[in-house]
């Protein structure tokens, strides 16, 4: 069965410095991938998403995240990070062979400080 | 454009009772998902329309929980009689075509339910 994992519950970073955020993944096929955001009191918002083509994929408000298929992983990464950032991350994966269910992972808090 | 709709934003209800959630999605899209969001969780899906037929419906509690889409828009989730476990955050998310599964899901606020 498909899985998703965020190994950490949170992460901290101070403003200014890279930020990573890990997730792995686990499917009988060809991935689907994608990064969310969710600040307080809202719904989640896309972040970016891996289908096919270059690894390293550009989405919004400077994220970008590196699909490695030798790992199964797909870690959010910014160079720099903003207080702004803080929210929670939920990485998600689907697979495109099977059932095409989405499944999202418990989440990452990330914490930027000042 | 509009995001998706959800009403209301909270609710609290005591155990026994009957509660329904209303979500409108964005103009034009076929998809529309429920999720549940339990504290500490990833959303988990419940159900699943393309346009007014359920395409996967295989994690909602039939018992218990029904949802409709009458006209391939605007739909309902209800549950009827609530436990205490179901206290958590609906989300309703709505896309362009199911079967394209690389587009991206567009959600609502969410309905924060708490069950006594």
């Amino acid at each position: 069965a498909q899985s998703v994992a965020q190994p950490e519950d949170q992460v901290n970073v101070a403003e200014g410095n890279p930020l990573t955020v890990k997730c792995t993944y686990s499917v009988s096929g060809n991935p689907y991938l994608f990064w969310y955001v969710q600040y307080p009191n809202r719904g989640l918002q896309f972040l970016l998403k891996y289908i096919t083509g270059d690894n390293l994929v550009k989405g919004s408000y400077g994220f970008e995240a590196e699909f490695n298929k030798s790992q199964t992983s797909f870690h959010l990464k910014k160079p720099s990070a903003l207080v702004s950032d803080s929210a929670l991350y939920f990485c998600a994966v689907r697979d495109v062979n099977r059932d095409d269910k989405i499944i999202f992972g418990k989440g990452t808090r990330l914490h930027i400080l000042p | 454009e509009a995001g998706v709709a959800q009403s209301p934003r909270y609710k609290i209800i005591e155990k026994r009772q009957s509660v329904a959630f209303w979500c409108n999605p964005i103009s034009g899209h076929a998809t529309l998902y429920w999720y549940q969001q339990i504290l500490g969780q990833g959303p988990k899906l419940l159900i699943q329309f393309q346009n007014n037929g359920v395409v996967d419906d295989s994690q909602l509690p039939k018992d218990r929980f029904s949802a409709e889409r009458l006209k391939g828009v605007d739909s309902t989730l209800k549950i009827q009689p609530a436990k205490l476990e179901d206290s958590a955050v609906y989300l309703c998310a709505s896309s362009l075509v199911e079967r394209e599964a690389y587009n991206e899901q567009f959600f609502g606020p969410g309905t924060r339910l708490t069950v006594l």
